[in-house]
């Protein structure tokens, strides 16, 4: 299995500062069709997770240009430009590269 | 838009049994793959399992913890995914996800909660 490792796990950010969180995977997620099986989604407190970003680098639909997506192979990042209030929540990364699809252990971001 | 709808969840007694549905809306749904992603209170997300589309197979895949106790299936004439659970145990409790499974990301239903508890 392709074990996802999440740094950091708690991550308080002062509103319009800037918020980074790390995601690694045990294996390569690079398909041969050269995209990253890489997803992040939020869990924002008492709702369903939501899709931020899609194989590695895509924002998904209505989401704020102040979340990107990088990284390649096993190392990928969220980044939050400026975070604001409505950021709060469980940031998770997944792999669909094969399965069993597995999860990141969640980074819980807060506001200062 | 994508809708997702879970039904079915309750308290079961170990050794139980329970069917989880999903009814699902605002897309072709038979010709989606379908996926199945628990979260035990206050935990992280496990994937449960997933079922291919009919013109991709219709194939299963289970995670090892549920493999031989959970069977996934789809009614596309219904738009409706299914989660046949069986030999329940207390580690099952959770909220189960029905989700899409894209190679663009996934939309989640709401979630219904699983209680496993004598």
């Amino acid at each position: 299995d392709i074990v996802m490792t999440q740094s950091p796990l708690s991550l308080p950010v002062t509103p319009g500062e800037p918020a980074s969180i790390s995601c690694r995977s045990s294996q390569s997620l690079l398909h041969s069709n050269g995209y990253n099986y890489l997803d992040w989604y939020l869990q924002k407190p008492g709702q369903s997770p939501h899709l931020l970003i899609y194989l590695g680098s895509n924002r998904a639909s209505g989401v704020p240009d102040r979340f990107s997506g990088g990284g390649s192979g096993t190392d990928f990042t969220l980044k939050i430009s400026r975070v604001e209030a409505e950021d709060v929540g469980v940031y998770f990364c997944m792999q669909g590269l094969q399965t069993p699809i597995t999860f990141g252990q969640g980074t819980r971001l807060d506001i200062k | 838009e994508v809708q997702l709808v879970e039904s079915g969840g309750g308290l079961v007694k170990p050794g139980g049994s329970l069917r989880l549905s999903c009814a699902a809306s605002g897309f072709i749904f038979s010709d989606a793959w379908m996926s199945w992603v628990r979260q035990a209170p206050g935990k992280g997300l496990e994937w449960v399992g997933r079922i291919k589309s009919k013109t991709d197979g219709g194939t299963t895949d289970y995670a090892a913890p549920v493999k031989g106790r959970f069977t996934i299936s789809r009614d596309d004439s219904k738009n409706t995914l299914y989660l046949q659970m069986n030999s329940l145990k207390t580690e099952d409790a959770a909220v189960y996800y029905c989700t899409t499974d894209t190679t663009q990301g996934s939309d989640w239903g709401q979630g219904t909660l699983v209680t496993v508890s004598s």
